[in-house]
This record gives structure tokens, sequence and C-alpha cells, in this order.
């Protein structure tokens, strides 16, 4: 069955530190990765995908992705965060229409 | 443009209610349909997804039921519900090429 980890449950970081969370999934077929973000009191809302061609896609508000196909990876960057940037992330791959999410990390940045 | 209204938003009911949460998608045709279930600290756990009138898949066996009695518009029900029924509900929909998901704003229901 595909799963989807996120290793990290909850970062803290101080304005413009650089971020990187990790995104694991498992399955061996093709699958297209996602990135939601939920900020406080809002919908789940798409951050960036991926689905063929350059590894390296970016997002909204400067965030980006690499897709490492070799490491099941598809890890989420942005070289310097800002306080607005704190919301919770998800992680999720989508196979035939589903998608399975991880469980989500909670990104703290402190002003 | 496509919107997604999900209601109520929240919700307070007791065990052993009957429980109907409304989804409904407009600015588009034949979505793929999907409800998920929140857990605080947690993932999103797909319960149920159809990808058209009548087609229900359910992911999880449960206490919950799915029904999706028109193109846009998704129900999610039970008849009786149990405590652990309680959770963070959202709806979301995709188009048929799977360009991601839009989500409603979701509905909080405890069963007291």
């Amino acid at each position: 069955a595909q799963s989807v980890s996120q290793h990290n449950h909850h970062v803290i970081l101080s304005e413009a530190a650089s971020l990187e969370l990790g995104c694991n999934y498992s399955y061996g077929g093709t699958v297209n990765l996602f990135w939601y973000v939920q900020y406080p009191g809002q919908h789940l809302q798409l951050l960036l995908k991926y689905f063929s061609g350059d590894p390296l896609v970016k997002g909204i508000k400067g965030f980006e992705a690499e897709f490492i196909k070799s490491k099941f990876s598809f890890n989420l960057r942005k070289p310097s965060v800002q306080w607005s940037d704190t919301a919770e992330y998800f992680c999720a791959a989508t196979n035939a229409g589903k998608s399975t999410f991880g469980d989500g990390t909670t990104l703290t940045v402190k002003p | 443009s496509q919107t997604i209204h999900q209601w109520p938003a929240t919700l307070v009911q007791p065990v052993g209610s009957p429980l109907s949460l409304e989804c409904t998608v407009e600015g588009t045709s034949n979505p793929n349909l999907y409800w998920y279930r929140q857990a605080a600290g947690r993932g999103l756990q797909l319960l149920f997804y159809s990808v058209g009138i009548g087609q229900i898949s359910s992911e999880v066996p449960q206490n919950l039921s799915a029904s999706r009695p028109q193109d846009r518009q998704f129900i999610l029900s039970s008849k009786k519900l149990l405590l652990s029924d309680s959770g963070f509900y959202l709806c979301a929909w995709t188009g048929q090429g799977g360009y991601g998901y839009t989500f409603g704003s979701g509905t909080r229901l405890t069963v007291v």
C-alpha cells in the first residue's frame, strides 16, 4: 500500500532561516507528488506539485521541492522563511486519483 | 471559477444520532470527489471517493457512508454516530486530470 512519511512533526525556526521539510513516499509505480499548506484558520491549499519533467519544482511564496526518484523523496525547501510561513505542511502522493497524505509538519517561525 | 462548499462548519451531536454532511462543487462538471478525516497531529485519512454519480468507493471500514446523488454533490452520512466519529471532515474535489485537490473549509464534528 502507498504511504507517505514526514520526518519532522514540529519545526521551529527564526525568521530568515532556511527550511527543509522531509517527505518520503513508498510506491513502486508512477505517482504525482504534492505539498499542501494549511495556515491557521484557513483551508488546506495546494503549495506545489510534481508530475514529470524537471525534478525541481517551484510553488507559491518562494517554496520549492525536489523530487529524487532514487530516494523516493520530495522534500520541501525555502531559502529564507518568514513569520507568515507559520502553518502546517502536508506532503501527499497520488496514484489513480487517490492521494495518501503524510501526518503533517507544523512549522513555527519566530519573529 | 470553481468553488467548493461544505457545511455545517461545526456540529455537536449526541452518540447514536444520525449525521449528514454535505459538500457541493460549482463551476466544474464530472469532478472526482473525496471525503477525508483529519485527526489532530495526524494526516488526512481518505474515507470515500467518487468518480461519478452513484459511484462510491470506501477506503476504510467504518460507521460512515457516502452518497453522490448529483454530479456535484457529495454527502457523508451515518445512521448512528459513535464517539470515535468525532473529528475534522474535509471534502475535496479534483478534475479528471488529478491536478491536485481543492479542499472545502471542513466540518468539525464532536460526538458527545
